[in-house]
């Protein structure tokens, strides 16, 4: 069965540095997702992607974060300049074409800022 | 604002005992609802969702609009269904999650 997969399984990075989280989606998928989880709380969505540009953004997807589909498999989530609270597990998810369509959740990477 | 709301950060139930994982949900429209289960080390996974009306390793959840809920429930726990749950409402494409409930089965 075909899975999300998502690299590095852990980043750790100092305050100030670009960090780039990887994820390659079901290969059919159309929507893109990313999500994080600090700590102890609870899983947020961060951004959707289709058709190449962003569909939604939440207010924690300042112009801190971008995300890029360069080719024709990879989904990238960039953090220009990392600060502590974004320390976190993050997510990438993808569906298929159909609004209430399953998505499919990547392993995470967790992202430890020091 | 949409909310999803799991009351319950950790149950504890022994072996064979029913279980009750509750979830209750702010939207008024009709909602889409779904359970997601991340065993240890693993990813998030949907366990069921509520427009296919299915079984899945025996959990059920039934829509109840007028108490806005949508609980999970199995009749017999097994061992191997410990785990975190979360509730789920999908809005706009996205999934808005609740804060998770750890269910640990005791043997």
């Amino acid at each position: 069965e075909p899975e999300v997969t998502q690299t590095p399984s852990h980043q750790v990075t100092q305050m100030g540095q670009e960090v780039i989280l990887r994820c390659v989606p079901i290969s059919n998928h159309l929507y893109f997702y990313w999500y994080r989880q600090i700590l102890g709380q609870k899983v947020e969505f961060l951004v959707s992607f289709y058709n190449n540009e962003i569909s939604e953004k939440s207010e924690i997807f300042d112009d801190q974060f971008s995300v890029e589909r360069p080719d024709g498999s990879n989904f990238t989530l960039k953090i220009r300049s990392t600060k502590l609270e974004d320390s976190a597990m993050y997510f990438c998810a993808s569906r298929g074409g159909a609004y209430t369509d399953t998505q499919y959740f990547g392993p995470g990477t967790r992202l430890t800022v020091l | 604002a949409q909310r999803v709301t799991q009351p319950e950060k950790l149950l504890s139930v022994f072996k064979g005992a029913p279980v009750e994982l509750k979830c209750n949900y702010s939207y008024s429209g009709s909602p889409e609802l779904f359970w997601y289960v991340q065993y240890s080390r693993q990813r998030l996974q949907l366990l069921l969702r509520h427009i296919s009306r299915e079984s899945i390793k025996g959990f059920t959840a039934d829509l109840n609009k007028g108490e806005t809920s949508f609980h999970l429930k199995k009749p017999f726990a097994q061992e191997e269904d410990s785990a975190m749950y979360y509730c789920a409402l999908l809005r706009t494409g996205k999934l808005i999650f609740g804060q998770g409930t750890t269910l640990q089965v005791k043997p």
